[in-house]
């Protein structure tokens, strides 16, 4: 069974930092585009970033380039958001999502970012 | 970037009758390897997306078969044929054919 178990979501000052993580299992992670898609409250979706198979090529909305840095351990089955310069318009529920001919197949369950003073 | 349009926004619907969601792209979304990389995802109250359909009209395993997606080029649409009470929720298209990707703003579906 394919499972994407996020973490690292928390309450953090406008400016601030966070770490997310998402550990994969059930599937060969090593083969697969990966990446987090964001939903507001009460809103929808929106694509944040992905990043390659072997994690040498990323790329990012506008609103978080610059600030967010996405990377990968395929020996650990793993994808981390460095999350830097938070924003109130950052707080949301942060998916991981593995990405596959066109489509986004898995999802985990989320973890909620909260920007707030 | 590519807009996908969903209608409509809100969907009441009766138990068992049919409903049925429309999504439009500004552009063509067939993809130069001949596909159509249109996607249906559900969300269900306080859980994450699941995929429903994928390439317009192929079904995720374990969807009833009571969903089906057809369409071609920018026109799209998902049906749900008998309408259970566990198909309330919020229904959004993708594109994955243009980078960046693109969802359509989400089709909240609920029970008259």
């Amino acid at each position: 069974e394919v499972q994407l178990v996020e973490s690292g979501g928390g309450l953090v000052q406008p400016g601030g930092s966070l770490r997310l993580s998402c550990a994969a299992s059930g599937f060969s992670f090593s083969n697969y585009l990966m990446g987090w898609v964001r939903q507001a409250p009460g809103k929808g979706l929106e694509r944040v970033a992905n990043i390659k198979q072997d994690g040498s090529e990323s790329s990012y909305v506008d609103s978080v380039k610059g600030r967010f840095t996405l990377s990968r351990n395929n020996a650990k089955d793993s994808l981390y958001l460095q999350m830097d310069s938070l924003r109130p318009e950052d707080t949301a529920v942060y998916y991981c999502a593995s990405l596959l001919r066109g489509s986004y197949p898995h999802w985990g369950q989320g973890t909620l970012v909260t920007v707030s003073s | 970037d590519v807009v996908m349009t969903q209608s409509p926004l809100s969907l009441p619907v009766t138990l068992g009758q049919p409903a049925s969601i429309s999504c439009r792209s500004s552009q063509s979304l067939v993809h130069s390897d001949g596909n159509t990389y249109l996607t249906w995802f559900q969300q269900r109250p306080g859980q994450s997306p699941r995929r429903l359909i994928y390439k317009v009209s192929d079904r995720d395993s374990g969807v009833p078969d009571r969903f089906s997606g057809s369409g071609s080029g920018t026109d799209f649409t998902l049906k749900i044929s008998r309408v259970e009470a566990e198909d309330v929720g919020v229904y959004y298209c993708l594109q994955g054919t243009h980078w960046p990707w693109t969802f359509g703003q989400g089709t909240k579906v609920e029970i008259k």
